[in-house]
């Protein structure tokens, strides 16, 4: 019933900091993704992986990097954090890239703070 | 303008109560529409996908205006456990998702 995993849940980090957030996918989605979520602007699409080898920038892209490691994990990585970075981040994974009735599965979340 | 436009509420209505939230978009190419729910400190989860003809699904009801370009849910008979927030995602091409600020919805006793 694991879904889409997702670690840590909560980080601190000091600015010019680096981190790694990990996500995990068990339903042999092919696509997956990282989102960031701040009041009032919704969700915004940060990098995604339509498929394994390959990532592609969304809406906010700058400041991360991302690894597709292999069919289930993909990672979101900050160089140096920054405060403007404070938010809290999605990983999902669908069956395919977009598409009418795909559907998007989210981790439950990790709330991370540049102080 | 934003690609995906909602009224953020909230909306508070009591229990019983049918109430309608409407979600703007800007992309005309857009071939794929979906409500998603989201409640506080939770992850999204999907509600309905909403299809040209309209669909229900329960005390849900889903339309979709393509040339006014807007989508719209409707709930009936309100639940308490209806409380959330409401999310507007659009499907602009086949690579990503975009999602609306949300509607917050509290039923009250």
């Amino acid at each position: 019933n694991a879904g889409v995993t997702q670690t840590p849940k909560f980080q601190v980090l000091k600015t010019g900091q680096s981190m790694t957030l990990q996500c995990a996918q068990d339903m042999n989605h092919n696509s997956m993704y990282w989102y960031r979520q701040d009041p009032g602007m919704g969700l915004r699409l940060i990098y995604y992986s339509a498929s394994e080898g390959t990532t592609d920038k969304g809406e906010v892209p700058n400041g991360y990097n991302v690894s597709r490691l292999n069919k289930r994990e993909f990672s979101l990585r900050l160089e140096s954090a920054a405060p403007s970075q404070t938010s809290v981040y999605f990983c999902a994974s669908s069956e395919s890239a977009g598409g009418k009735g795909n559907t998007i599965y989210f981790g439950e979340g990790s709330w991370l703070t540049v102080v | 303008r934003k690609e995906v436009e909602q009224d953020p509420g909230p909306f508070n209505v009591p229990e019983g109560a049918t109430v309608a939230f409407n979600c703007t978009y800007s992309n005309s190419a857009s071939q794929s529409f979906f409500w998603y729910r989201q409640d506080c400190r939770k992850e999204p989860k999907l509600l309905m996908s909403v299809y040209s003809s309209g669909n229900e699904d329960g005390r849900f009801t889903a339309q979709l205006n393509r040339a006014s370009q807007y989508i719209s849910l409707l709930i009936r008979d309100s639940k308490l456990s209806d409380s959330a927030t409401y999310l507007c995602v659009v499907n602009p091409n086949n690579n990503d998702m975009r999602f609306g600020a949300g509607t917050r919805l509290t039923v009250k006793p």
